[in-house]
């Protein structure tokens, strides 16, 4: 059973740095064809995808945010960490950590249950 | 690529039928020759679902009730009978190109 769990800090200030870990289960970052994606929603608004990292550490950001963003993974820890610098209030979300496989190519199949970042001073 | 869905809120009766249509701004048909077109339920407090992958492929559990279709720029989600649980917000996502793109999203909701 693939399971996903977002985890970082619920406040952060602006121009702090944001550092979120995905702990997953139920699959492993090795195998060929899997990868963990990062998408937020702010407040009553719709989803925006952040970052995706394959497999093969393959590594993809969305333009709009790629000067802030870095995503890596720990393979022998099971995660998957999104840090993301200079925040600002509008970056007010809730973060999910979505998983990607072969199986069911580019589209995201699994997904955590979210975590709600505030940002203000 | 931008995704635009509509209509952004479609109140249904109980048992009838709903259609969420979605039109990206560029061909999605990959250089594979698949379309990366999904489409995710959101229930009110709850992450999103994947509903359906390339188009009109479910995926595992969603009930038959539930169907894609469309092609190029046109994509179609219809749901046969709309049952109490169907209410939440549909979002249809293109994953063809980076970056991965969502639409506004669609509010159902009983009347």
């Amino acid at each position: 059973q693939i399971t996903l769990k977002e985890s970082g800090p619920t406040l952060v200030k602006p121009t702090q740095t944001l550092t979120l870990t995905c702990m997953f289960s139920g699959f492993s970052l090795r195998t060929s064809g899997v990868g963990v994606g990062w998408i937020r929603q702010p407040p009553g608004k719709a989803l925006e995808w952040l970052a995706l990292i394959y497999w093969d550490d393959d590594k993809r950001y969305s333009p709009f945010l790629k000067s802030r963003l870095t995503i890596t993974k720990d393979t022998s820890k099971n995660q998957v960490v999104l840090t993301m610098t200079n925040m600002d209030p509008v970056d007010t979300a809730t973060y999910y950590c979505a998983h990607s496989r072969a199986e069911y190519p580019n589209t995201f199949d699994l997904w955590g249950q979210g975590t709600l970042v505030t940002v203000s001073s | 690529i931008v995704m635009t869905q509509t209509p952004l809120s479609s109140p249904v009766t109980l048992g009838r039928p709903a259609s969420i249509s979605c039109r990206s701004s560029q061909s999605l048909v990959h250089s594979d020759g698949d379309t990366y077109l999904s489409w995710l339920q959101q229930r009110p407090g709850q992450p999103p679902r994947l509903l359906i992958y390339k188009i009109s492929n479910r995926f595992s559990g969603v009930p038959d009730r539930f169907s894609g279709s469309g092609a190029g720029t046109d994509f179609t989600l219809e749901i046969t009978r709309v049952e109490a649980e169907d209410v939440g917000v549909y979002y249809c996502m293109q994953a063809t190109q980076f970056p991965i793109t969502f639409g506004q999203g669609t509010r159902l909701d009983i009347k």
